[in-house]
């Protein structure tokens, strides 16, 4: 069965970066791009960018891709999510996703508090 | 950059009843639409794609309809476990975005 397993919780500063994986499992990790997408405390889904595991190309929004690192490591299926420059608004829940029909599953979500 | 409006912001409803939930996009997004069920320190789970198409495992109950830039999903007779918040996701360009959502909640 298909599965993306995360990266637990982190706590971090302002000013530092944070680095969530993502494995996935039960398909062929190349054959379908990976997204990320965060949720602030309380508040909606906003989609950051994603990765085609196959070639490694990335795309993300104008807001996230000055501090936003996407790469992948198809030797063990793992995509990652590097966000640099953290301020207490990037405290959230990040999600990955696989793109089938849509995002069509998800990991469990990795909460990261920036805290000083 | 499209932006998606879900209405209403909250439905507060009573099991067994009809839930009607709207989404809909500054600009066409053709059949580009899915939505998304999410409770309470879970991850979203996809309910419909391509605007009407069930996900896999997802019950009868759940349907969902329009096109370009008005859409509806239905959920025929609440059950307990549908009490939950629903988005809209757009992917007609290659900036995918979110609808703000639509709480389903107990009257």
């Amino acid at each position: 069965q298909v599965q993306l397993v995360q990266s637990g919780a982190e706590v971090k500063k302002p000013g530092a970066s944070v680095k969530v994986s993502c494995k996935a499992s039960g398909y062929t990790f190349t054959g379908y791009h990976i997204h990320w997408v965060r949720q602030a405390p309380g508040q909606g889904l906003e989609w950051m960018g994603r990765i085609n595991p196959d070639n490694g190309g990335t795309k993300s929004t104008q807001k996230f891709q000055d501090r936003v690192t996407m790469t992948r490591d198809t030797s063990i299926s793992t995509a990652y999510m590097e966000l640099s420059s953290l301020a207490s608004d990037d405290t959230a829940v990040y999600f990955c996703a696989r793109d089938g029909n849509d995002f069509d599953y998800w990991g469990q979500g990795t909460l990261v508090t920036v805290s000083s | 950059e499209i932006v998606l409006t879900q209405s209403p912001a909250t439905l507060s409803l009573s099991p067994g009843e009809r839930a009607t939930l709207s989404c809909r996009a500054s600009q066409s997004v053709s059949s580009h639409l899915a939505w998304y069920q999410q409770k309470p320190g879970q991850a979203p789970r996809l309910l419909i794609y391509d605007a009407s198409k069930r996900a896999t495992g997802i019950p009868v109950r759940f349907s969902g309809s329009g096109s370009g830039t008005d859409f509806t999903l239905t959920i025929s007779s609440l059950e307990p476990e549908d009490f939950a918040v629903y988005y809209c996701l757009q992917r007609s360009s290659w900036i995918p975005n979110f609808g703000p959502g639509t709480k389903v909640d107990i009257k």
